[in-house]
């Protein structure tokens, strides 16, 4: 019973391609988040996604969008890619906006 | 804007043995502070969280406004509390946390 899965979990592209990375949680939460974690284990938010509504961390370049095509699924699309956004990034997902977050495993992304 | 500080990138002490991770915290609004954890090969989770003045698996933590401070303590370390810890900082605005650079503790048998 995974609560928050993400796939792939392993991605390897070149600069300039396109990615998405796939977010899903069963846990019947409504809202979800998308964070960035660099090579000295910064976790940094990037965007909750509520109802509907998005807010998004001032620091994130537009190259990053994420599109909720239902409730139980957040994806995150990349443009452009570039190599300093070889990362670790997760999903999470709470109850509320007040909720704990739960995390999915991580999705580790390597740019060449 | 806020930020959260954790002072120690690893901190190593023997089982048995008193334990404090520290966290600072800057933030102009009414904080919400977390602890998560993450153990080897499994995901990020929560421990505590300052609003429920619980102790989850011995640990307590006590927000400190004046200090600015949110430290995690534990008076006896089991080798099995080996992780990697984060200070996290929540905000009202769409409930995203900000996250300190993370301590890891290694617990010695």
């Amino acid at each position: 019973d995974t609560a928050v899965s993400q796939t792939p979990k392993y991605l390897v592209t070149q600069m300039g391609n396109d990615k998405s990375i796939k977010c899903e949680q069963n846990l019947g939460h409504d809202t979800m988040y998308w964070y960035k974690q660099d090579s000295k284990k910064f976790l940094k938010i990037m965007f909750s996604y509520n109802n509907k509504e998005l807010i998004i961390n001032e620091t994130v370049p537009n190259r990053f969008s994420p599109k909720s095509p239902d409730k139980a699924h957040l994806n995150l699309h990349i443009n452009s890619l570039e190599l300093g956004d070889s990362a670790v990034y997760f999903c999470a997902s709470s109850q509320d906006l007040v909720g704990e977050q739960f995390f999915g495993p991580g999705t580790r992304l390597t740019v060449l | 804007a806020q930020r959260v500080t954790q002072p120690e990138k690893l901190l190593s002490v023997f089982k048995g043995a008193p334990v404090e991770l520290k966290c600072n915290y800057s933030y102009s609004g009414s904080p919400e502070l977390f602890w998560y954890v993450q153990y080897s090969r499994q995901r990020l989770q929560l421990l505590l969280r300052h609003i429920s003045r619980e102790s989850i698996k011995g640990f307590t933590a006590d927000l400190n406004k004046g200090e600015t401070s949110f430290h995690l303590k534990k008076p006896f370390a089991q080798e099995e509390d080996s992780a990697m810890y984060y200070c996290a900082l929540g905000v009202y605005a769409g409930n995203m946390l900000t996250f300190g650079g993370g301590t890891r503790l290694m617990v010695k048998p």
